[in-house]
């Protein structure tokens, strides 16, 4: 299947800084990318969907200013955690779909990254 | 709104046992459904997925039924392994603003036993 990377895999920051997600799909273009949350035993929740070349489209609740999303190319979507707390801290996954192949597809998951806030 | 959800949290098997995971879902328009293994730090993987216009569908060890009339889905895990404990979550495809949005189920923590 197609690889979906993300980086870093773990990042620690302090209290009220800003942290850079990527999310890469590594042997195909994605037009959409997707980024989940997940907290510790519970499940993936959709925060955004990443859309090359205009902006991303934000669920009920999750605040665009506090979550920056940019698609800058088909192979790259970042996902910035602005003046970061530690109430964000959290795993935060993407995926991306293989464009092409329909819509009935699997998407590929990145491994996660773990952010810490302190 | 609409969710999917799952009955049971934690399933516990003998290693050699079959296991059978199940999942709710609400929205009756859904027409696609994935199960995905997620083991601890790591993202989720693709097991197997179905279309709403099939009730059943074989993998290497691993089946899907779906039941459209009682909006039900569940994966079955044949000769379970050690190296299948993990949590595993069903999630169904939402049409949505075009996008065509996956959401996802609790997950349940399967533990498998020697």
């Amino acid at each position: 299947g197609a690889v979906v990377s993300q980086h870093p895999s773990w990042v620690i920051c302090k209290s009220g800084t800003s942290v850079k997600i990527e999310c890469r799909s590594l042997d195909f273009q994605a037009t959409t990318m997707f980024w989940y949350r997940q907290f510790p035993k519970q499940s993936l929740m959709l925060m955004a969907t990443s859309n090359e070349g205009s902006k991303a489209t934000y669920e009920q609740g999750v605040e665009k200013d506090k979550f920056l999303i940019n698609h800058a190319s088909l192979t790259l979507s970042t996902l910035t955690v602005t003046s970061a707390h530690p109430e964000d801290s959290s795993f935060y996954i993407c995926s991306a779909r293989e464009p092409g192949r329909g819509l009935n597809t699997e998407a590929f998951f990145g491994q996660g990254t773990r952010l810490t806030v302190v | 709104g609409e969710s999917v959800g799952l009955h049971l949290p934690t399933l516990s098997v003998q290693e050699g046992d079959n296991s059978i995971i199940n999942c709710a879902y609400s929205n009756s328009a859904s027409d696609y459904f994935i199960w995905y293994k997620q083991e601890s730090g790591k993202g989720p993987q693709f097991i197997i997925d179905i279309r709403s216009n099939m009730d059943k569908r074989q993998g290497q060890r691993v089946t899907v039924l779906l039941n459209k009339t009682v909006k039900h889905l569940s994966l079955q895990i044949a000769a379970t392994q050690p190296g299948d404990s993990a949590v595993y979550f069903c999630a169904e495809r939402a049409a949505s603003g075009g996008y065509n949005k996956l959401i996802f189920g609790a997950g349940t923590r399967l533990a498998v036993h020697p």
